[in-house]
């Protein structure tokens, strides 16, 4: 079982619509919940970060923290051309604390 | 505030060379890893120093090592270059290591 674990997609979403992204981990000792973007050729640009149980907006984002279930989300709303790239979930475990351990990432087309 | 800044941007080297990659982290910034990210493993943890010590390392073999210096700057070096470490090489800075980090716009090698 990988630590990580996304759908790679693509997830294809029309121009307004929500985009939904989700990610599983396995350790249980996580702490730390990152969200990068990354467009092709480019390097990962943190969007969101969420450290405890709920939901934490940043305009038209949202990241979701499950630690029961070991899920995390990202919402997109309003979903733009300019949002379609890979996303890349990460996390922080306790016995590592400054190792990021990544999913493959999920790629987001919006379609006009 | 400027950004992480990784030098040089291109690289290109032949098999059995070493090289040297620098990173600038943010000021004030004094967790620096470095990542590897090819297609097939996606992003892997190479190390994390913080304050001039190496605090974890990732399941890479001994040719790969960094340095921190004093002012929180970072060099990493790999030697005996294979066609294998072809790969696009990511530096992240964070404050102290299990906040968020931010990421240079990486060095992309090509071994020849």
């Amino acid at each position: 079982q990988k630590e990580v674990e996304q759908n790679s997609g693509p997830l294809s979403v029309p121009e307004g619509a929500i985009a939904s992204l989700n990610c599983t981990y396995s350790d249980r000792g996580s702490q730390s919940f990152f969200w990068y973007r990354q467009y092709s050729g480019k390097s990962p640009e943190l969007i969101m970060f969420i450290y405890s149980n709920g939901d934490k907006e940043d305009g038209r984002f949202t990241a979701q923290l499950n630690k029961a279930s070991q899920y995390v989300s990202l919402l997109i709303r309003d979903s733009q051309p300019s949002d379609s790239a890979t996303y890349l979930c990460a996390v922080i475990n306790t016995g590592t604390a400054s190792k990021l351990t990544f999913g493959t990432g999920t790629r987001l087309q919006v379609t006009l | 505030k400027a950004g992480v800044t990784q030098t040089p941007r291109y690289l290109i080297k032949t098999r059995g060379q070493q090289v040297t990659l620098s990173c600038s982290p943010i000021s004030g910034h004094r967790s620096v890893s470095w990542y590897q990210q090819t297609p097939g493993q996606g992003l892997q943890f190479l190390f994390e120093y913080f304050s001039e010590t190496q605090r974890n390392k990732g399941n890479f073999p001994g040719r790969f090592s960094g340095r921190q210096f004093s002012n929180s700057r970072s060099e990493m070096n790999v030697s005996t270059l294979e066609l294998g470490d072809s790969a696009l090489y990511l530096c992240a800075s964070s404050f102290q290591g299990n906040t968020e980090a931010f990421f240079g716009q990486g060095t992309r090698l090509t071994v020849v």
